[in-house]
């Protein structure tokens, strides 16, 4: 089976930096989503994390410990525009290339 | 952005009528997928689809039925809906290539009530 954990919820000040951090269990994994879902809408792709290591892309930034089943989004600068759910999702090797979510973390920017 | 529709967006419908949604892209990608989405579960497959007439079922298919005919059409078929059915739909896109792990690209999604 499959077990990936991340916090229900989490706030966070504009201009400030946040760590969502995700946990997982999984037979084949692969590499690690993280996608973006602000409410109302479809997710949106963030970064693809399958080697160990930091990852960056603007302000935000992934990280991955296949070792250790851990994974963190870091966003930088926060913006009140980042108010959004961000979904972690594994991927297992074969097949298909099967994707397993999370159940989303909320992130509510304040002022 | 990923040409992808889905229709209805929203829908209403009664307990044990049949339901069709439609999933429909312009990317010539070769894998479909639908899943829900609801409160406390995070997205979950339905079924999957890899190619014209090629369907497998994902973790709830229970319940749900899928058809393929043409590389940008992907429909789901709720024989009977029941009220655990009430969920938000949402259609997915993929091409298999070497790199970004086969990123996912999600239609707008449909919002379906079963009273």
């Amino acid at each position: 089976g499959q077990n990936i954990d991340q916090p229900t919820e989490m706030t966070a000040t504009e201009g400030a930096i946040v760590q969502i951090n995700c946990t997982y269990q999984t037979s084949g994994f692969n590499g690690l989503f993280w996608y973006q879902q602000h409410a109302g809408e479809a997710p949106t792709f963030l970064s693809y994390n399958v080697l160990d290591g930091l990852e960056e892309k603007g302000r935000f930034s992934s990280f991955l410990s296949r070792s250790k089943g851990y994974s963190y989004l870091l966003l930088k600068e926060l913006q009140m525009k980042d108010s959004a759910s961000y979904l972690c999702a594994v991927t297992q090797a074969g097949g298909y290339q099967k994707v397993t979510f999370g159940t989303g973390t909320k992130l509510q920017v304040i002022p | 952005d990923a040409g992808i529709t889905q229709s209805p967006r929203h829908k209403v419908t009664e307990t044990g009528t049949p339901v069709t949604l439609r999933c429909h892209q312009t990317e010539n990608h070769r894998y479909m997928y639908w899943y829900r989405q609801d409160p406390g579960h995070g997205l979950r497959l339905i079924h999957y689809s890899y190619g014209v007439k090629d369907t497998d079922k994902g973790e709830v298919s229970d319940g749900y039925s899928v058809s393929r005919s043409k590389t940008e059409d992907f429909l789901l078929t709720l024989e009977s809906a029941t009220s655990s059915q009430t969920s938000v739909y949402f259609c997915a896109i993929s091409e298999p290539t070497s790199e970004e792990g086969n990123e996912q690209f999600f239609g707008p999604g449909t919002r379906l009530t079963v009273l």
